[in-house]
């Protein structure tokens, strides 16, 4: 199994969205609804802010959504604010009760 | 709130095992999948491997000879051993609680393999 291909930086401005792309296959994302979506600042374990594709976790702004299309999974963050500045992953069942992860996106906040 | 804490070696030589345990507290083990992940520094998660709470394991394919995860369910813990380890193996390790999302996990564990 293959990680699935996040771009490694976004960035935006306070106040504005951005997305943040996750790709896999059929054999992962496009094959099932199980994409998940952690933020990690440095030195810290992730945390999860959306679950099987777009659902929020209790304590999750609604700045943050998740969606999907084909093979591929977004993460829009809205309404950027300075402690949105971490870094993001993304993760997908690929079947046979095996996960994966996206390499990861730095999310700048200019 | 379940809440993971995760102990072990901080240094390993290379070709020894690698031994960490993973202690749950403020909730039950039933139902729920006990996973390894691991961060290589400055580099991206890479999910090693779960026990779910009946026994049943799963491992990443690329790692599935090398590891082993098991249960004690009288101490609320589960464990992580991965064999043979080599410089590649240096990460903070994380163990986390999954259904459908890993929602909640461990502080993580800087593990480095050097003589």
């Amino acid at each position: 199994q293959s990680a699935l291909t996040q771009p490694p930086s976004a960035s935006g401005s306070p106040g504005q969205s951005v997305t943040i792309s996750c790709t896999g296959t059929s054999s992962d994302v496009g094959g099932y609804n199980y994409v998940s979506w952690y933020q990690q600042h440095p030195g810290k374990a992730p945390k999860l802010m959306i679950y099987e594709v777009s659902k929020r976790p209790s304590g999750v702004p609604d700045r943050f959504s998740g969606s999907k299309s084909g093979n591929t999974a977004s993460l829009t963050v809205s309404g950027l604010q300075a402690d949105d500045e971490a870094d993001y992953y993304c993760n997908s069942y690929a079947g046979s009760n095996n996960v994966v992860f996206g390499g990861g996106t730095k999310l700048t906040v200019l | 709130q379940v809440q993971l804490q995760v102990s072990g070696p901080g240094l390993v030589k290379p070709s020894e095992t690698l031994s960490l345990t993973c202690t749950v507290s403020g909730g039950s083990t039933s139902g729920y999948y006990w996973t390894w992940i691991r961060q290589p520094p400055g580099k991206g998660l890479e999910w090693i491997g779960y026990i779910y709470y009946s026994g049943n394991t799963n491992y990443n394919p690329s790692l599935k000879s090398r590891v082993t995860i098991s249960a004690d369910t009288s101490k609320n813990q589960f464990s992580l051993k991965v064999t043979s380890v080599t410089a590649a193996d240096t990460a903070v390790y994380y163990c986390a609680k999954n259904k459908v999302a890993f929602d909640s996990w461990g502080q993580g564990t800087l593990v480095t393999v050097s003589s």
